[in-house]
């Protein structure tokens, strides 16, 4: 079945510094792929999103790029704010599918 | 006012008890899920609905019922609350097509 994997937290980072959060993905087909954030005491508010190989999702200074032959889509942002504070999840929709499959979650603690 | 609503916030319960959680949307959408978060295992969904006569069993359901009232509305019961159903449970609401997920600020619900 469909599935996601995402690197486990936490992630501790200095202002500034550069973020990768891998995510890896068993579907078949052509899912769309999703990164969602959660800030504290909140919800989840989509991030960015990718619907096919090669895409690059990006929003805030955060990218992602769907890559069909690693089954990834690995977020990175260049320089992270403590604003970035926060638990990020990977998603996955399958082709004409109507759920989400959800990674485990990563939090991510941006310190000044 | 927020696209999606959930009530309560949060929710001390014992166990045995009945208890609902109530979610409404605003986004005129049909789709609507039911997602309970728990830690390191991310969202795990336990119900959704298309319509208002369609409902579908996810993949944790057990133990859990739902209605969905109206296009609006869709809560979330348990009949009988036991300690392993505390978590932080999230509303969603979809449109159709490649559309994105929004979601609630979540209800925390304890049971003791």
């Amino acid at each position: 079945g469909d599935s996601v994997t995402q690197m486990e937290g936490p992630v501790t980072l200095s202002e500034e510094a550069f973020l990768t959060i891998n995510c890896t993905y068993t579907a078949t087909g052509y899912p769309s792929l999703f990164w969602y954030v959660q800030y504290p005491g909140e919800g989840l508010q989509l991030l960015l999103k990718a619907t096919k190989a090669d895409d690059k999702g990006s929003n805030k200074g955060f990218e992602a790029t769907y890559r069909k032959e690693t089954t990834s889509f690995h977020l990175e942002k260049g320089s992270v704010q403590v604003s970035d504070s926060a638990v990020y999840f990977c998603a996955l929709r399958g082709a004409g599918a109507n759920n989400l499959f959800f990674g485990t979650g990563t939090r991510l603690t941006v310190i000044p | 006012d927020a696209d999606v609503t959930q009530t309560p916030r949060n929710r001390i319960t014992k166990t045995g008890k009945r208890i609902m959680l109530e979610c409404s949307q605003t986004k005129g959408h049909d789709r609507m899920y039911w997602y309970r978060q728990d830690p390191g295992l991310g969202l795990r969904l336990i119900y959704y609905s298309f319509d208002v006569k369609d409902i579908n069993k996810g993949e944790i359901s057990d133990g859990y019922s739902v209605s969905r009232q109206a296009q609006a509305k869709f809560s979330l019961s348990l009949e009988s609350a036991i300690p392993n159903q505390t978590a932080l449970y999230f509303c969603a609401t979809r449109g159709g097509g490649d559309t994105e997920a929004f979601f609630g600020q979540g209800t925390r619900l304890t049971v003791v």
